[in-house]
């Protein structure tokens, strides 16, 4: 069974630009959510998505969008890109009635 | 609303010793505990979780934790490490076993010395 896949793995954007991040979740799982990793701030949660619908959202700026399609793969879009938004996004999905999330590699995104 | 301390950030160790990583946290709810680790350039992966029962509970790689109501911790164990288990090592609490919302302490660094 294939593991949750994000692309791209890398990526470098300027100040004041935009990007979208693509999540594929683990075949099946209808729950995905959105975690930003940086030094400073450690783990903190973005995002949640089940069957298309956001269930919850983190405190972050409205820059910072989501959704989630039919087949479940999600994106993720931060306009406006500050150098603070410089991170490791991770994605994670989740099946029903299960307690674990299963985390993708990531996203390494650097914000010049 | 929740938070979690990890209280060292950094733990050396000797190969083949055993070692202790630390979590409290704080919550004004029931909360659901997990420890997960990540290797370098990778995602995270769960070690074990907490949803109710037994307080002492075993994960992967030989790793367990004990969750302690009273004192609000649930600390990370393993009698004997090795060079392979050097990772960051989080905590992690939830309101809900399903849910996605975790919040994570600032990780613990474990080097794991031969």
């Amino acid at each position: 069974k294939a593991g949750v896949t994000q692309t791209p793995r890398y990526l470098i954007k300027t100040r004041g630009q935009q990007v979208t991040l693509s999540c594929s979740p683990i075949s099946g799982h209808r729950s995905v959510s959105w975690y930003q990793q940086t030094p400073g701030q450690g783990l903190q949660f973005l995002f949640e998505y089940f069957s298309e619908t956001q269930r919850n959202k983190g405190n972050f700026p409205g820059r910072f969008s989501g959704r989630q399609f039919s087949n479940s793969r999600s994106e993720m879009n931060v306009s406006t890109l500050e150098l603070g938004d410089s991170a490791l996004y991770l994605c994670a999905s989740r099946g029903q009635g299960t307690g674990e999330l299963f985390f993708g590699e990531g996203s390494r995104l650097t914000v010049l | 609303a929740q938070s979690v301390t990890q209280l060292d950030s950094q733990v050396p160790v000797f190969e083949e010793a055993p070692v202790e990583l630390r979590c409290n946290y704080s919550s004004s709810v029931s909360v659901y505990l997990f420890w997960y680790v990540q290797y370098p350039n990778q995602g995270l992966q769960l070690l074990l979780k907490y949803l109710s029962g037994s307080t002492l509970v075993k994960g992967i790689n030989g790793f367990e934790a004990e969750f302690n109501k009273s004192q609000t911790s649930f600390h990370l164990r393993k009698p004997s490490v090795h060079i392979s288990d050097t990772a960051e090592y989080f905590c992690a609490v939830s309101e809900s076993h399903a849910g996605n919302m975790l919040t994570f302490g600032g990780g613990t660094r474990l080097m794991v010395k031969p």
